[in-house]
């Protein structure tokens, strides 16, 4: 399998542009979940989807994120408009729950953004 | 409010002897217990989980868990150059099967 899979791996863009991050899932995984890395906050979980249901979107810092699984092989998080604070690495992960204590979560490459 | 805490290092370690890195959690909920190891510029990848109070080996390494402290460590045996990292310890309330909160990481280096 290729693993979780992510694009852009870069992104530079302009404030107040917008910035679509995609990723595609381990063939199979039932969970998706975004996560956001910087050196000050650490990684920090954004949203999380189960069977293409949003679950918990309680990290999403503000109305200017949204993320979206339109199906099981792909999902987006759209920053619109983007800001400099907004720089980060964005990382997706997936998960096959099989258990109730042990379920690893694959982490993709990551997007790092930077909001000029 | 879930926390994780870290030392963030750098701890640093001759070559072949126990790294020890540890973490302490606010959230008595938590089920399961992860380490997770990132390299510079890489994704975070699972190295152990713990769900029980106690030991847990694999390897070179030994997770310990004591929930009545809230603490988790994490033990590395014959330590080795590559073991070189940023080593993350995350928690869950639901076996995994919901969102990680992480800590920020221990910086570790292993000297040759």
């Amino acid at each position: 399998d290729a693993g979780v899979i992510q694009s852009p791996r870069h992104e530079v863009t302009e404030m107040g542009q917008e910035v679509t991050l995609r990723c595609k899932p381990i063939s199979g995984h039932d969970y998706l979940f975004w996560y956001r890395q910087t050196m000050m906050r650490g990684l920090e979980l954004l949203i999380y989807f189960n069977n293409n249901v949003p679950i918990d979107d309680s990290g999403m810092p503000e109305d200017r994120f949204s993320a979206k699984m339109p199906n099981a092989s792909f999902s987006t998080l759209k920053i619109q408009p983007s800001e400099p604070r907004d720089s980060a690495v964005y990382f997706c992960a997936s998960s096959l729950v099989i258990g109730s204590y042990n379920n690893e979560q694959f982490f993709g490459p990551g997007t790092r953004l930077t909001v000029l | 409010q879930k926390e994780v805490e870290q030392n963030s290092g750098p701890l640093s370690v001759p070559e072949g002897a126990i790294a020890s890195l540890n973490c302490t959690y606010s959230d008595r909920g938590s089920q399961s217990f992860f380490w997770y190891r990132q390299y510079s510029g890489k994704s975070p990848e699972l190295i152990m989980f713990i769900y029980s109070n106690g030991d847990k080996e694999d390897g070179r390494f030994t997770a310990q868990l004591n929930k009545a402290s809230q603490y988790v460590s994490l033990l590395i045996r014959d330590s080795q150059p590559s073991d070189s990292a940023t080593y993350l310890c995350a928690v869950s309330e639901g076996g995994g099967a919901d969102g990680l909160t992480f800590g920020k990481g221990t910086h570790l280096i292993i000297q040759p």
